[in-house]
């Protein structure tokens, strides 16, 4: 069964530094997300990605962040200059179109900062 | 703006005793989705249904059954004979139809069952 991958599973980094998380979403999906779930909290979302670009996203979502999908199958959250409350679990989710509303969602990676 | 919410914040059951997880939902669009997702204690999202807005029949899949009502905006879900590997926070959450629509998710019930 297709499946969204995450890469990589938990990534420890330090403040300040820029980290990249990444995620290879269904290969015929074409929307897609990320969201974030700090430790004991709920799911938040933070963008989604609709035909190389932005379609909407939350105000979690600054200049610190951006998105990408640079080769038509990766789907790249950045984080530049990570601060402590950017630790969290990090959701990366697709979606095959307005018909099928099903969003198939990631396993998840664990941001670490320290 | 749509809303889900999740009353329950933690439930604690006995093995093999019943449990139902509460949603209520917020939209004012006509058609929308309802999703449950489990959360196990390694992190992932796993999904367990999906119901549209036009479909109010119960669904029963093995010990897991959900109550669709539109009339109260509720969309709950009863694990019959708890296992302990139903231990889990459990999402509600609910997406409108259309393209990039995101998922909306409640704040979780976090279920222990106990041995």
């Amino acid at each position: 069964e297709p499946e969204v991958t995450q890469t990589p599973s938990h990534q420890v980094t330090q403040m300040g530094q820029e980290v990249i998380l990444r995620c290879v979403p269904i290969s015929n999906h074409l929307y897609f997300y990320w969201y974030r779930q700090i430790l004991g909290q709920k799911v938040e979302f933070l963008v989604s990605f609709y035909n190389n670009e932005i379609s909407e996203k939350s105000e979690i979502f600054d200049d610190q962040f951006s998105v990408e999908r640079p080769d038509g199958s990766n789907f790249t959250l950045k984080i530049r200059s990570t601060k402590l409350e950017d630790s969290a679990m990090y959701f990366c989710a697709s979606r095959t179109g307005p018909e099928n509303t099903e969003a198939f969602f990631g396993q998840g990676t664990r941001l670490t900062v320290v | 703006a749509q809303k889900v919410t999740q009353a329950q914040t933690e439930i604690s059951v006995v093995e093999k005793e019943d449990v139902t997880l509460d949603c209520v939902y917020e939209t004012r669009d006509t058609t929308y989705y309802l999703f449950w997702y489990k959360q196990p204690p390694s992190g992932e999202l796993v999904f367990l249904i999906r119901r549209n807005s036009f479909d109010e029949q119960n669904e029963i899949s093995g010990r897991y059954s959900w109550n669709f009502q539109k009339s109260t905006s509720s969309f709950n879900f009863t694990i019959t004979a708890s296992q302990v590997v139903d231990s889990a926070v459990y999402f509600c959450a609910l997406i409108l139809s259309g393209g990039y629509q995101k998922v909306t998710f409640g704040t979780g019930t976090k279920l222990q069952v106990i041995p």
